[in-house]
C-alpha cells in the first residue's frame, strides 16, 4: 500500500558531494513537494512542482534544485552538500484537484559529514 | 495562508477522547482546516479536512466552530499508538497551495 516512495531511508555523504534525494509516487498525483524537517523549526518547504517540467521555489529553495521529468518522479538536488543541510528530507503529492491533502513519504535522513 | 496557534502539548490517558484544539482566527473563507500527525521518524499522516461542517472518518472527528475561528480534533480512544505529533493547518482550496506546516502539539497517550 505504499503510495509515496523515497528511495533511501538514511544517507551519509561528505561535504561538497552531489546528491540526489529521489521520490516516487504511485497516485498520477500532479503536485509534488520537498520539504526538510528541523527539531525547532518544524517542516520547511524547499520546492514545489504541479507539473511535469514545471518547478516553484519554496520557502528556502537556496543550495538546493529539482527535477521532475516524469509525473511519477520528483527529485532533489544537493549541487555541493554542506554540513548544514544535514536534516531529514520529506517529500509529498497531492491531486490536482482542489481541497485534497497531501501524501507525505517515509523521509530520508541525510547526514552531510 | 492562515495562521494556526496549537499547544505545545497535551496528555492523554489511553482509551479516553483525545481532544486537540486550534485557534484560526484569521481563517478565509476558502480555506480549509487540515490535521496531520507525525509519529516520530516518519512522514506526516493525513487524518482529516474540513470547511464548514463537522466531519468524521475512521480516523477522527473535526469539530469547527460556526465563526470559524478554531477547530477540535477528536481521537475518541485514544491508543498508545496514538502518540504524535499533530498539526492544524489552514490552507487555500487551491490544489498546488502549499502547507504551512506550525509546531504542532505533542499528544502523550499515557497507559
Amino acid at each position: 500500500d505504499v503510495k509515496v516512495t523515497q528511495s533511501s531511508r538514511y544517507l551519509v555523504k561528505r561535504t561538497g558531494e552531489k546528491v540526489f534525494l529521489e521520490c516516487v509516487q504511485d497516485m498520477d498525483h500532479e503536485n509534488m513537494f520537498w520539504y526538510r524537517q528541523d527539531p525547532g523549526l518544524g517542516l520547511r518547504l524547499i520546492y514545489f512542482s504541479y507539473d511535469v517540467k514545471m518547478k516553484e521555489k519554496g520557502d528556502i529553495p537556496e543550495g538546493y534544485s529539482v527535477s521532475r521529468e516524469k509525473k511519477e518522479r520528483f527529485s532533489l538536488i544537493l549541487e555541493s552538500a554542506s554540513t548544514n543541510q544535514t536534516s531529514m528530507y520529506l517529500c509529498a503529492s497531492s491531486p490536482g484537484t482542489g481541497g485534497d491533502g497531501y501524501t507525505f513519504g517515509s523521509g530520508t535522513r541525510l547526514t552531510v559529514v | 495562508d492562515a495562521k494556526t496557534t496549537q499547544p505545545t502539548s497535551m496528555d492523554c490517558a489511553e482509551g479516553r477522547a483525545a481532544n486537540l484544539p486550534c485557534n484560526h482566527s484569521t481563517i478565509s473563507g476558502n480555506e480549509y482546516v487540515y490535521w496531520y500527525r507525525q509519529i516520530h521518524s516518519q512522514g506526516p499522516q493525513y487524518i482529516i479536512h474540513g470547511l464548514k461542517n463537522n466531519e468524521t472518518n475512521e480516523m477522527a472527528s473535526l469539530i469547527i466552530t460556526e465563526d470559524r475561528k478554531s477547530s477540535t480534533l477528536i481521537l475518541p480512544h485514544a491508543t498508545l499508538r496514538d502518540t504524535a505529533v499533530y498539526y492544524c493547518i489552514v490552507r487555500l482550496s487551491r490544489s498546488f497551495n502549499k502547507f504551512y506546516f506550525g509546531s504542532g502539539t505533542k499528544l502523550n497517550v499515557k497507559p
